[in-house]
């Protein structure tokens, strides 16, 4: 168990809808990352929050946004879904910089 | 921009033997991590190993150590002694000191066969 809790595990829904993805980080982790997960692309650093405030942005899309919030829970919303972002969204959290980052389970997000 | 390589897309082992995954990696920085991290079927993320470049000395986590070639930016994993339980995707990843964000390799496919 690496400490980082995602929910909902599964995600099923249509296109041109909108879904939440939620992260709580280990404790005492200040800084969540999120990646999306797919077949052609592999492994992609989305967005990366330190202590509530965006710190570093990656290959996320303008539908997609983030935040994380005082209690250190982070959200990542998807709208405007199409077939192309059916996709694994794992987030992450770490300590410090250079420090490993420790992933969640994931959220397996599935556009019908 | 940094870039991670895994050359072996697929790569087959017997229990109990000795297997060897290839990474390597450019940059340009002078400070960086790198690590390799371990995708089970059950699809979670599993931290292997982690090498901090300004250490020669190779890390090692029980079955799992590392050699990395600093000058030929190369960063293997060995696995001795393969259980049924190291079957996994195996991806190779790296972080610049002023960076925190991952970049990831495409991964190997280990079997491990009985």
């Amino acid at each position: 168990d690496s400490g980082v809790t995602q929910t909902p595990k599964h995600l099923i829904t249509a296109t041109g809808q909108r879904v939440t993805l939620r992260c709580s980080p280990r404790s005492g982790d200040l800084s969540v990352y999120w990646y999306q997960q797919s077949l052609d692309q592999g492994l992609q650093f989305l967005i990366q929050y330190y202590n509530g405030e965006e710190r570093a942005k990656g290959n996320i899309l303008e539908r997609f946004s983030a935040q994380q919030f005082p209690d250190l829970h982070s959200e990542l919303n998807l709208s405007s879904l199409e077939l192309g972002d059916s996709a694994l969204y794992f987030c992450a959290s770490s300590r410090d910089r250079g420090q490993p980052q420790h992933f969640g389970d994931g959220t397996r997000l599935s556009i019908l | 921009a940094q870039t991670v390589t895994q050359s072996q897309p697929e790569m087959s082992v017997q229990e109990a033997e000795t297997v060897t995954l290839s990474c390597t990696y450019d940059t340009s920085e002078s400070n960086y991590y790198l690590f390799w991290y371990k995708q089970p079927p059950s699809r979670q993320m599993i931290l292997v190993i982690r090498q901090e470049a300004y250490k020669q000395q190779n890390a090692t986590e029980n079955r799992f150590s590392v050699n990395f070639q600093k000058a030929a930016k190369s960063f293997s994993l060995k696995i001795s002694d393969s259980q049924l339980g190291d079957t996994a995707m195996y991806f190779c990843a790296f972080m610049t000191g002023g960076s925190e964000k991952l970049v990831f390799g495409k991964g190997t496919k280990l079997t491990v066969n009985p």
